[in-house]
């Protein structure tokens, strides 16, 4: 199947830093999304981008999606401790996917007082 | 708001049982999805189902099946259990027309001993 790589594996930063983390793909997506899993709990989704070049904000989180469709950043703002959690990204072929996603395999921030 | 339910948190099996994965949603949706979640491997789909009693393959279906009856449930089967399989699975479901989303379930933790 399609394979993301999503990039860093895990952060340790302190808190008020800002953080990025980003995703590529050997193919193309027409959406990409980014989703935050809390500890116990299912991903949730953050942010969901549609268009080549978009940018777009949710508080302090800021993505993007990158002009050749094959990867998207995900910036995080003056970072504090309830951001702890595994962030993942995910992309969306075109056609009839059915809704399939395809998931990074995720990125592990910690962050210090 | 979206639920998805899935039948227990937590479950320990032995080798060779045959155990099942509940999974429901309230919010109608046609499409519905089991992943497994490894760490470094990020969220792997298992099966997929985008109506009733109707399924596909995801990336790694070896040694599982699902059903699916009605709308609202989405069953996971392992058939035999084995020691690989020991993993957390996680169940999503989204609407036909905005599938980019999908809502997640809290996860069900298996350890097959």
């Amino acid at each position: 199947g399609q394979q993301l790589n999503q990039s860093p594996q895990s952060m340790f930063i302190q808190e008020g830093e800002d953080v990025s983390m980003n995703c590529t793909s050997s193919s193309i997506f027409n959406t990409w999304l980014w989703y935050k899993q809390d500890p116990g709990e299912g991903p949730v989704l953050l942010i969901a981008l549609y268009k080549a070049g978009e940018l777009t904000s949710n508080g302090r989180l800021t993505a993007q999606f990158g002009i050749t469709r094959k990867d998207s950043f995900l910036n995080i703002s003056a970072s504090i401790p309830s951001d702890v959690g595994i962030y993942f990204c995910a992309g969306r072929a075109g056609g009839t996917s059915y809704g399939k996603l395809t998931f990074g395999q995720g990125t592990i921030l910690t962050v210090h007082p | 708001d979206v639920k998805v339910t899935q039948s227990s948190r937590y479950l320990v099996k032995r080798t060779g049982e045959k155990v099942f994965l509940e999974c429901v949603q309230d919010m109608d949706h046609e499409n519905m999805f089991w992943y497994r979640q490894d760490p470094g491997l990020g969220l792997r789909l298992i099966y997929f189902s985008y109506d009733v009693k109707m399924k596909e393959k995801g990336d790694i279906p070896e040694g599982y099946s699902v059903s699916r009856e009605k709308k609202e449930r989405f069953s996971l089967i392992l058939e035999s259990a084995s020691t690989n399989q020991t993993s957390m699975y996680l169940c999503a479901s989204s609407a036909f027309l905005t599938g980019y989303e999908q809502f997640f379930g809290p996860g069900t933790r298996l350890t097959v001993l």
